[in-house]
């Protein structure tokens, strides 16, 4: 089963602009931990941003923050002010903590969802 | 600092013969992973290695094989590749595999089986 989902495959933005990121995610776990990853043209990841399934406040790291809506599993990327190099695709991954389950310690991602910047 | 070093960069194989993908990380890390992608379906893990002398299978394990040849190298094998391994590999580390411990990744391999 997918456990990862974004349902936004493409999207356009505009310099400057603020641009939000689905990702829902599917885990009975109650520690587990999210992340996003950017994934330029030149394919290399790279690592944004962090939430664990404990943390009360929103992560942000710079322009990055992620909206987490526990109840809805959700943990959407908000990108502020939009820049001509956040072109790139998105990627939202999880960790489950559960020793039990065959997906412990396994980083699962998403489809991705690719992001255009227009001046 | 490297970080995640991955070998070959590209490679071009013929269906039916092995070859076997390098990974080494400078990091101390405990945990190693192999992903590959495909257009439209993200990273797929294919094996982890949660510390040093241990291996696992991920979601698309078939048609591949894994060595954790000490903390800092593992590889990933192909024994007689198919044009469905077609893809970009991908791997990575991280410190262990707490929830909360981020992946790096090398700058991946492109394979293509003909």
């Amino acid at each position: 089963a997918q456990k990862i989902t974004q349902t936004q495959p493409g999207m356009f933005v505009q310099e400057k602009e603020a641009v939000t990121l689905d990702c829902t995610y599917d885990t009975s776990d109650q520690s587990y931990g999210l992340f996003w990853y950017k994934q330029p043209s030149s394919g290399e990841m790279i690592f944004l941003i962090y939430q664990g399934s404990y943390d009360e406040q929103n992560a942000t790291e710079g322009r990055y923050s992620l909206n987490f809506q526990k109840a809805r599993k959700s943990a959407n990327l908000v990108i502020s002010a939009s820049q001509l190099g956040d072109s790139a695709m998105y990627f939202c991954a999880m960790r489950e903590d559960r020793m039990t389950t065959d997906s412990w310690g396994k980083l699962q991602f998403g489809a991705g969802t690719q992001v255009v910047v227009t001046p | 600092n490297a970080g995640v070093t991955q070998n070959p960069k590209f490679q071009v194989l013929k269906t039916g013969q092995s070859m076997t993908l390098q990974c080494a990380q400078d990091m101390n890390h405990n945990s190693m992973y192999w992903y590959r992608q495909d257009p439209g379906m993200g990273l797929r893990l294919i094996y982890y290695s949660a510390s040093e002398g241990t291996t696992d299978k991920g979601e698309v394990p078939n048609g591949y094989n894994v060595s954790r040849l000490n903390k800092r190298e593992f590889s990933l094998r192909l024994e007689s590749a198919a044009p469905s391994q077609t893809s970009v590999y991908f791997c990575a580390s991280s410190l262990d595999s707490g929830t909360n411990e981020k992946l790096f990744f090398g700058s991946g391999t492109q394979l293509s089986v003909l």
